[in-house]
């Protein structure tokens, strides 16, 4: 099995809609991330959380919102889904007692709005 | 602002021709300078992290380095299945990674 498991694998809505992307992990990290890889732009990051009481804004917060829902879960939100977040977002795990911030990575969700 | 920029875009190999891919960077206080794999539709896998300047990992046909403004990851006889999209990042203090736009290499049998 999975250490990070993202699901849904693949997602298509339609402009407006309310979705959710959720993320869980076996790892035992307490760090979590959401990331959007575009074509052209790399990884940019969305949220991170180093606890369960602790979420900070990334890079590319605006429209989009996270839960952590226990030390394994994470999710993230999309309130009213635009085309232009069309794009593979991953999740990802550090392990905070870890020297620097080598990060493990889920297989992404693929999400397309149309 | 922590900056990573990654040379070339894509390459394109014969199994067996070694070449480097670049990774530049601008970054206040590294921690670490960190190289990725990912195959298509899934997502990075970690390869290396380097420290310092003068600092060299390998794995298999893989040689990290590192100076104090660029990292190369060179591949020594390249196979087929090394065809990969290689990402670089970089940490900075006890911030979060920055990474590159990646670089796409295909190796032709």
């Amino acid at each position: 099995d999975a250490d990070v498991t993202q699901t849904p694998r693949n997602r298509i809505t339609k402009t407006g809609k309310r979705i959710m992307l959720e993320c869980s992990q076996t790892k035992g990290h307490d760090r979590m991330y959401w990331y959007r890889q575009d074509p052209g732009l790399g990884l940019r990051l969305i949220y991170y959380s180093f606890d369960v009481k602790d979420i900070n804004k990334g890079e590319i917060s605006d429209g989009y919102s996270v839960s952590r829902q226990a030390q394994a879960k994470f999710s993230l939100s999309l309130e009213s889904a635009i085309p232009n977040q069309t794009a593979l977002y991953f999740c990802a795990t550090s392990d905070l007692g870890a020297t620097n911030e080598k990060l493990f990575f889920g297989s992404g969700t693929q999400l397309s709005v149309l | 602002e922590d900056q990573v920029t990654q040379s070339p875009e894509a390459l394109r190999l014969q199994e067996g021709e070694s070449s480097s891919l670049n990774c530049s960077y601008t970054v206040s206080g590294l921690r670490g300078l960190f190289w990725y794999r990912q195959d298509p539709g899934k997502g990075p896998e970690f390869l290396f992290t380097l420290y310092s300047a003068g600092e060299e990992k390998e794995k298999e046909r893989l040689k990290a380095t590192l100076t104090k403004k660029e990292s190369f990851l060179h591949i020594t006889a390249p196979k087929p299945e090394d065809s990969a999209t290689y990402l670089c990042a970089v940490q900075a203090g006890y911030s979060t990674l920055t990474f590159g736009k990646g670089t796409m290499l295909l190796v032709s049998p």
